[in-house]
């Protein structure tokens, strides 16, 4: 199985920090790789798909980065809706899921 | 519009069984695959399993749930459903459903229906 480590577990920010958030994986798989944003209560929500394609309508402060191994997801200017968990997924085989990330009010 | 509508999901007890059902449209259902995802309470995501496309319907699941979760899907209906048998407390969660195909992310989620196991 592959396995998805994600660090920080909790990352304390400020509005206009830059933050970045990092996944790896225990085996290459190439540029599967999924960011994913959740809200209290709420269904994730896909950001980034094959590790650095912005879905549509997700603003431009979400970049992804990445390949085989290791990935990042940065967002250049935290915003208020930004304070969320985030979660990285591969899906070259199937799915596995970080254990996210939880980005909070410093 | 691409729809995904958990349902299904319930108290029950330890060693009881539950079907939980997702329903689809907006979409040509069997084209797409479908997987399950839970979520624990306070908990990160765990893919659970998926059921492939209606013209293979292999069915994959993860270790904690092989052999008592059984992934099945009514193409006539474009309903997939999650068998949950022999549950534990440790199954407690909300279940998420979403399409699926090969090489790409979950674009569409349904909004989970929950699952409390107790006694």
């Amino acid at each position: 199985d592959i396995q998805m480590t994600q660090s920080p577990s909790t990352l304390s920010a400020s509005v206009g920090d830059r933050v970045t958030i990092t996944c790896r994986a225990s085996q290459s798989i190439n540029i599967w790789l999924a960011w994913y944003q959740q809200k209290p209560g709420k269904a994730p929500n896909l950001l980034i798909s094959k590790a650095s394609t912005l879905e549509s309508g997700v603003p431009s402060r979400f970049s992804g980065s990445g390949s085989g191994t290791e990935f990042t997801l940065t967002i250049s200017s935290l915003q208020p809706e930004d304070f969320a968990t985030y979660y990285c997924q591969q899906y070259i085989y199937y799915a596995t899921f970080g254990q996210g990330t939880k980005v909070e009010i410093k | 519009e691409v729809q995904l509508v958990e349902s299904g999901g319930d108290l029950v007890q330890p060693g009881r069984s539950l079907r939980l059902s997702c329903t689809t449209s907006g979409f040509i259902f069997g084209d797409y695959a479908m997987t399950w995802v839970r979520q624990a309470p306070g908990k990160g995501l765990e893919w659970i399993g998926a059921i492939r496309e209606k013209v293979s319907g292999a069915t994959e699941y993860a270790a904690s749930v092989r052999g008592r979760f059984t992934i099945s899907r009514d193409d006539s209906t474009s309903i997939a459903y999650l068998q949950l048998n022999s549950l534990k407390i440790e199954d407690t969660g909300v279940y998420f459903c979403s399409r699926w195909m090969t090489h790409q992310a979950l674009h569409n989620w349904g909004q989970g229906t929950l699952v409390t196991v107790s006694s």
